[in-house]
């Protein structure tokens, strides 16, 4: 079946970085389009950035353009999220997530997130 | 990007009917029937239970039902039951000169 396993989330500075991590498993990873959500502690949901299938398209939210990076390898089955120059409000769980179909959206899948704190 | 609106909280007895509103602006809501909801149990990762405004996953109960006029998305929920208690959110893509997507604030389902 469907699993995504993040990982890499922690304590982090404001003005550090980060790197967040996907595993991806019981499907072709290159076959579909992949996304980042995140979730601020006690808020909503905040669509992050999308990566094509073959990495050739990459798009962010306004809020981390700029600062984040999403990125894959389809070889390792991994999905990554850079993230520099992290501020506060960039607290939240970060969730990576695939859509229903071969399309971008909707997402169907979702990881169980993990959370990144940044705090001096 | 502005979330989209949502009402904070909507409550409903066993066995009655909610909806749940989603209001957007013609970049968003109006302009494509790309609208899908989403269920989150606290603690939980979000589940998708409505996509392309009105059709349900595979596994996803009939009692959940979608619909869209103008700028304004809707979910409801027929024959509530104490385990469609949870946050709902509503999403959408928005115009832009890149793709995006955009969520609605939420809203949390009491079933009393």
């Amino acid at each position: 079946q469907v699993q995504l396993v993040e990982s890499g989330g922690g304590v982090v500075q404001p003005g550090r970085s980060l790197r967040l991590s996907c595993a991806a498993s019981g499907f072709t990873l290159s076959t579909y389009a992949m996304h980042w959500v995140r979730q601020a502690p006690g808020k909503g949901l905040e669509w992050v950035a999308v990566i094509s299938p073959d990495a050739e398209k990459k798009y962010h939210a306004d809020s981390v353009k700029g600062r984040f990076t999403v990125s894959r390898d389809n070889s390792k089955n991994t999905l990554d999220l850079q993230m520099n120059s992290l501020r506060v409000e960039d607290t939240a769980i970060y969730y990576c997530a695939r859509p229903h179909s071969g399309s971008y959206y909707p997402l169907a899948y979702w990881g169980r997130g993990t959370l990144v704190t940044v705090s001096s | 990007q502005s979330a989209l609106t949502q009402p904070a909280s909507v409550s409903g007895s066993p066995g009655q009917s909610i909806t749940i509103s989603c209001t957007g602006t013609s970049s968003d809501v109006g302009d494509y029937d790309y609208v899908s909801w989403y269920q989150q149990h606290p603690g939980k990762a979000p589940k998708l239970m409505i996509f392309d405004v009105r059709y349900r996953p595979s596994g996803v109960s009939n009692r959940f039902s979608g619909s869209k006029s103008g700028n304004t998305a809707s979910l409801t929920i027929s024959g509530l039951q104490a385990e469609d208690e949870a946050d709902y959110y509503c999403s959408s893509y928005l115009t832009s000169s890149t793709p995006k997507w955009v969520f609605g604030g939420g809203t949390k389902l009491t079933v009393l």
